[in-house]
């Protein structure tokens, strides 16, 4: 799995947009870019997923550049429920394969 | 919406009990995995589960058994449970090589 670097912290205030930055300059072709958050002492939950073009669903946004080196997930109007840890994951979708979660980085919004 | 339950959040048992760890889920996934969370060691996966009756190790395997008698249940087993293994312990399924969707989690503290 291609190695992923997220800033350590964020702050958004409540109701603006969150973007949460991802840079893994060494993805390869067939690899996707997955994008989990983890709320204090739950499960993680899935977000979004997606191989070079931008995705969208009831969550949130995710940009991935033209070159595949960095994507940006988007929470286009956050709330104290959006904070979390965010994850994110350049995989090859693999039967059986684990997850490796990186350090990710600490949303914390605020009113 | 994808749902995997877990069979307790909060779990205390004594050194040497038998433990056992429930998971089910309801979207008819092949695959289904045990892992376990820890701080500054993230997640690392116990066991997975590609179909009824299979199971392969995962990365730290020692110390626990599985069982999947049905597609829905993956059970994890604690044949005797030691302080070391206080941990959350996450259950996820997945479609072949598909996303990994999560539980909310068990945290075990052993005494």
């Amino acid at each position: 799995d291609a190695k992923t670097t997220q800033p350590t912290s964020m702050d958004c205030a409540e109701g603006r947009a969150a973007n949460l930055p991802c840079n893994h300059s060494t993805i390869s072709g067939n690899e996707y870019v997955y994008w989990y958050r983890q709320i204090h002492s739950q499960g993680p939950q899935y977000i979004i997923h997606g191989l070079k073009n931008n995705e969208t669903n009831e969550m949130a946004s995710l940009i991935i550049t033209e070159d595949r080196k960095s994507s940006t997930l988007i929470l286009p109007h956050a709330t104290l429920r959006d904070t979390a840890v965010y994850y994110c994951i350049v995989r090859v979708p693999q039967a059986g394969t684990a997850l490796i979660f990186g350090k990710g980085t600490t949303l914390s919004v605020s009113s | 919406d994808v749902k995997v339950t877990q069979s307790s959040r909060y779990l205390v048992k004594r050194t040497g009990e038998k433990v056992f760890l429930e998971c089910v889920q309801d979207m008819d996934h092949e695959n289904m995995f045990w892992y376990r969370q820890d701080p500054g060691l993230g997640l690392r996966l116990i066991y997975f589960s590609y179909d009824v009756k299979m199971k392969e190790k995962g990365d730290i395997p020692e110390g626990y058994s599985v069982s999947r008698e049905k597609k829905e249940r993956f059970s994890l087993i604690l044949e005797s449970a030691s302080t070391n293994q206080t941990s959350m312990y996450l259950c996820a399924s997945s479609f072949l090589g598909g996303t990994q969707y999560f539980g909310p989690g068990t945290r075990l503290l052993v005494l």
